[in-house]
């Protein structure tokens, strides 16, 4: 299966920054995406990452809070802007490769504090 | 629409005893079912699948789970818990190409 390497690992950021997450995979794909596990919560997809098109999000998520790159099959990035305390979560990038029958690969996720 | 339902946000074992984590899906269409765990400050990884074929499945570290299609269930056990056991699991389930929709997540607390 695919190896994804997400960077940073985790991070503390001032309320009102950004920060950029990013999702490196070792293999073309064709759909990623990114969740956000709040404390004690289960995961929540935040959007689906089309390579050559904007992303699709879900209900609750906007494009100005979380934008999302995807220049090619194997990256994506994450921007968590104008971050608040509430952002403060794990958020994890994962690919399904086989677009189909078959789970998603989960990256090891980003730790984020927003102090 | 899809959705999971895991029963216990926790439940605790004794090392050496019967692991049994409870899940109920809810699919319109003949659904993927899956369980992952997550280790303490680590990403998800993948315990098994069911993708329509054998309904019983076997996963890694011994652990398997049997779709149940008249009572809507995906429970996964294990003979015998271990110390290392001890995590978080969640159970999920796709509905044909749609997205991963996850339930709340179980912790495994395992005492020795």
């Amino acid at each position: 299966s695919a190896v994804i390497s997400q960077k940073p690992s985790r991070d503390i950021c001032q309320r009102g920054t950004s920060l950029t997450i990013q999702c490196q995979v070792d293999s073309q794909v064709t759909m990623m995406f990114w969740y956000r596990q709040q404390p004690g919560q289960s995961l929540t997809l935040i959007a689906t990452a089309n390579q050559g098109s904007e992303a699709t999000y879900e209900s609750g998520f906007v494009i100005d809070k979380f934008p999302i790159s995807r220049p090619n099959l194997t990256f994506s990035t994450l921007t968590v802007s104008n971050m608040s305390p509430e952002d403060s979560s794990i958020y994890l990038c994962s690919v399904d490769e086989t677009g189909g029958s078959y789970g998603y690969t989960f990256g090891s996720g980003t730790r984020l504090t927003v102090v | 629409a899809q959705s999971v339902t895991q029963l216990g946000s926790h439940v605790s074992v004794s090392e050496g005893a019967l692991v049994l984590l409870r899940c109920n899906y809810s699919s319109s269409v003949p659904p993927y079912l899956f369980w992952y765990v997550q280790y303490p400050n680590q990403g998800l990884q993948l315990l098994l699948k069911y993708t329509s074929a054998a309904t019983l499945v076997k996963g890694i570290n011994g652990f398997e789970a049997e779709f149940k299609k008249s009572e809507t269930s995906f429970h996964l056990t294990k003979p015998s818990a271990h110390m290392s056991d001890a995590a978080e699991y969640f159970c999920a389930v796709r509905s044909g190409y749609s997205t991963l929709t996850f339930g709340k997540g179980t912790m495994l607390l395992v005492s020795p």
